[in-house]
């Protein structure tokens, strides 16, 4: 399975733009890159998702590289709530699985 | 937000005893997932589905088994429950592989 790296932890000024980086060097041309986040002591949610281009929804951005070996989160205006576990997983192709890393520790302050 | 329930959301059993927790969706999703949660570990994959009957092992499988008769549930069984296997559990549920996913609330087992 490919994978994917994450710094351990960043931190983030409230109503600040944060980014959250992530590398996906063995990436293949039918991975989607997810996103998902874990706020404290909650189960997982969908952030964003895409594979080419660059997507916008109401939590987030996604910004994926040119050649796709990497992409970025971008929280517009980080805020308390956003305090969270980030995860960038790899899904499609063969692989059925859904696998999590370790994923960045985001800390969000006042 | 998916709708995906997990039974029951907390439990106490014995070392030894069976133990079986439930993942109902009412969503018609094809994929679903069993992840424990330990402190330190992250998200550990246990079992997945990809359809009815069709299983898979992840991860950490040792000492559990699933079984998923219908798509709307995804059983995964603790046969004789060890201490070790006190955990938060996770259900996942998605409707293709590339596709989003969707988590339970998780359930909180504890095995004294």
């Amino acid at each position: 399975d490919a994978k994917t790296t994450q710094p351990n932890s960043m931190e983030s000024n409230e109503e600040e733009p944060v980014h959250l980086p992530c590398n996906h060097s063995t990436i293949s041309g039918t991975d989607y890159i997810h996103w998902y986040r874990q706020l404290p002591s909650q189960g997982p949610e969908y952030v964003i998702h895409g594979l080419t281009s660059n997507v916008n929804n109401r939590m987030a951005s996604l910004a994926i590289a040119e050649d796709r070996k990497s992409s970025t989160l971008i929280l517009h205006r980080a805020t308390l709530r956003d305090a969270a576990v980030y995860y960038c997983i790899l899904r499609g192709g063969s692989n059925y699985k859904l696998t999590f890393g370790k994923g960045t520790l985001l800390t969000v302050n006042p | 937000d998916a709708g995906i329930t997990q039974s029951p959301r907390h439990k106490v059993t014995e070392t030894g005893t069976p133990v079986t927790l439930r993942c109902h969706q009412t969503e018609n999703h094809r994929y679903m997932y069993w992840y424990r949660q330990d402190p330190g570990h992250g998200l550990r994959l246990i079992h997945y589905s990809y359809g009815v009957k069709d299983t898979d092992k992840g991860e950490v499988s040792d000492g559990y088994s699933v079984s998923r008769s219908k798509t709307e549930d995804f059983l995964l069984t603790l046969e004789s429950a060890t201490s070790s296997q006190t955990s938060v559990y996770f259900c996942a549920i998605s409707w293709d592989r590339d596709t989003e996913a969707f988590f339970g609330q998780g359930t909180r087992l504890t095995v004294v």
